[in-house]
């Protein structure tokens, strides 16, 4: 079985700054990915990065990268000269490499102070 | 069509009401899942469906939710008798082929209230 756990429900960053937001899983599997998604009012879930678990390189894209911690079974997104629009919930992710039982954490609220 | 989408967006049952909910994927994805997100919380998998074939019923929470696809395209998932508990937003996603890791395109789901 697979759990996510998102121990932050809310953060804040000032407009330009840098937030990391903290993602814990549990596996007993060796292959497996790992999501961030994120989800504005409209409610629309979109992904913003993908992390296979065999790769030991951190993914990055654009102003978002992860800090993929295998042992420790950590996944925090970092966001980068942060903007008004990433305010939304961030939801940690996971599935294993043969099944289609994606596994979502509790979520955290981000806000982004101007 | 562009995305997924999802309809109604806003569903008020009275306690005890079959709803019908309706989730159009986009064309040519094979894959199609059902979550169920209560209020504060991440979405939870209902079901998935490669083509018209439903692979996994398992996150379905009560014989009283039955979700279909015949013709492999649009989905549509019903709840018989609804309950207060039922009420939650409904997501619906596809994917190209399904497989695990895979990106999955959502829809802006639909808020079911049962009063």
């Amino acid at each position: 079985a697979q759990t996510v756990t998102q121990s932050q429900p809310e953060m804040s960053v000032q407009e330009a700054e840098t937030v990391t937001l903290s993602c814990t899983y549990d596996t007993s599997e060796s292959d497996y990915y790992l999501f961030w998604y994120k989800q504005p009012p409209s409610r629309q879930m979109i992904l913003v990065i993908r992390q296979e678990a065999y790769k030991q390189q951190n993914a990055t894209e654009n102003r978002f990268s992860v800090n993929f911690q295998k042992a420790a079974k950590s996944f925090s997104l970092k966001i980068s000269d942060s903007q008004l629009g990433d305010a939304a919930m961030y939801f940690c992710a996971s599935n294993l490499y043969n099944n289609n039982d994606m596994r979502f954490g509790a979520g955290t609220r981000l806000t982004v102070k101007p | 069509g562009a995305g997924v989408s999802q309809s109604p967006r806003y569903k008020v049952a009275k306690r005890g009401q079959d709803v019908a909910l309706r989730c159009d994927p986009i064309s040519g994805h094979v894959s199609l899942f059902w979550y169920q997100q209560a209020l504060g919380q991440g979405p939870e998998f209902l079901t998935y469906f490669q083509n018209e074939a439903q692979l996994d019923k398992s996150g379905l929470p009560s014989d009283r939710f039955f979700a279909e696809r015949p013709e492999g395209s649009v989905s549509t998932l019903k709840i018989q008798r609804t309950q207060q508990e039922d009420s939650a937003v409904y997501l619906c996603a596809s994917s190209w082929a399904g497989v695990g890791g895979e990106k999955l395109f959502f829809g802006s789901g639909t808020q079911l209230s049962v009063l």
